[in-house]
């Protein structure tokens, strides 16, 4: 089985300051992770993606994510946050175990920069 | 390259009648994922199509819903006789390589 836990539901930062949006994952063998962004009224839009390699991955609009296996986590980070980032972020797992295609979701942290 | 294309984007049906999604994958995807969003939650996933086949359909409800992805044409997910707990948002995801996901915008189904 395969889960993802986004302990936030809403995250509030001001605008210029860094962001962290927090994920943590369980499958049983090595996992998949995804994060993607949805602003209102429309769908997910692809961040970045954890596959292999270095554990610090960069993504778009200058987000980037760190794959921490001991802790099962891949939190989403950027270093000067926009009031545009205001969205709401999804955390994505799947098992890398072939013929498993789903991705499981968190349940979606709201992110508000204040300007 | 065109995004995934989804239509309906809104969907208003009353309770039993049928609800037909579309979804067109991105050119030279051959994977199609759909997706159901309700209210304040997380996408649930619910069937997995490459060309023709069915691959995964353990998210899919046992009854009154069916996906196809044919040679030729849209994925299509068919809803039969819907009930209230079928309004949502459906998703289709397409893929060229099982790894990135592209979502489409959408359709807004509501049963009335």
């Amino acid at each position: 089985a395969q889960s993802v836990a986004q302990p936030e539901d809403q995250v509030n930062v001001a605008e210029g300051n860094p962001l962290t949006v927090k994920c943590t994952y369980s499958v049983s063998g090595n996992p998949y992770l995804f994060w993607y962004v949805q602003y209102p009224n429309r769908g997910l839009q692809f961040l970045l993606k954890y596959i292999t390699g270095d554990n610090l991955v960069k993504g778009s609009y200058g987000f980037e994510a760190e794959f921490n296996k001991s802790q099962t986590s891949f939190h989403l980070k950027k270093p000067s946050a926009l009031v545009s980032d205001s969205a709401l972020y999804f955390c994505a797992v799947r098992d890398k175990d072939f013929g498993n295609e789903k991705l499981t979701f968190g349940t979606g942290t709201r992110l508000t920069i204040i300007p | 390259n065109a995004g995934v294309m989804q239509n309906p984007r809104h969907l208003v049906r009353r309770r039993g009648q049928e609800a037909r999604l579309r979804c067109s994958p991105m050119k030279g995807h051959s994977h199609v994922y759909w997706y159901r969003q309700l209210p304040e939650e997380g996408l649930k996933f619910m069937v997995y199509l490459q060309k023709e086949n069915i691959i995964d359909e353990s998210g899919m409800p046992k009854e009154r819903f069916s996906a196809e992805f044919p040679k030729e044409g849209p994925s299509i997910l068919r809803i039969q006789q819907v009930v209230r707990g079928d309004s949502a948002a459906y998703f289709c995801a397409s893929s060229p390589d099982r790894y990135e996901q592209y979502f489409g915008p959408g359709t807004r189904l509501t049963v009335t």
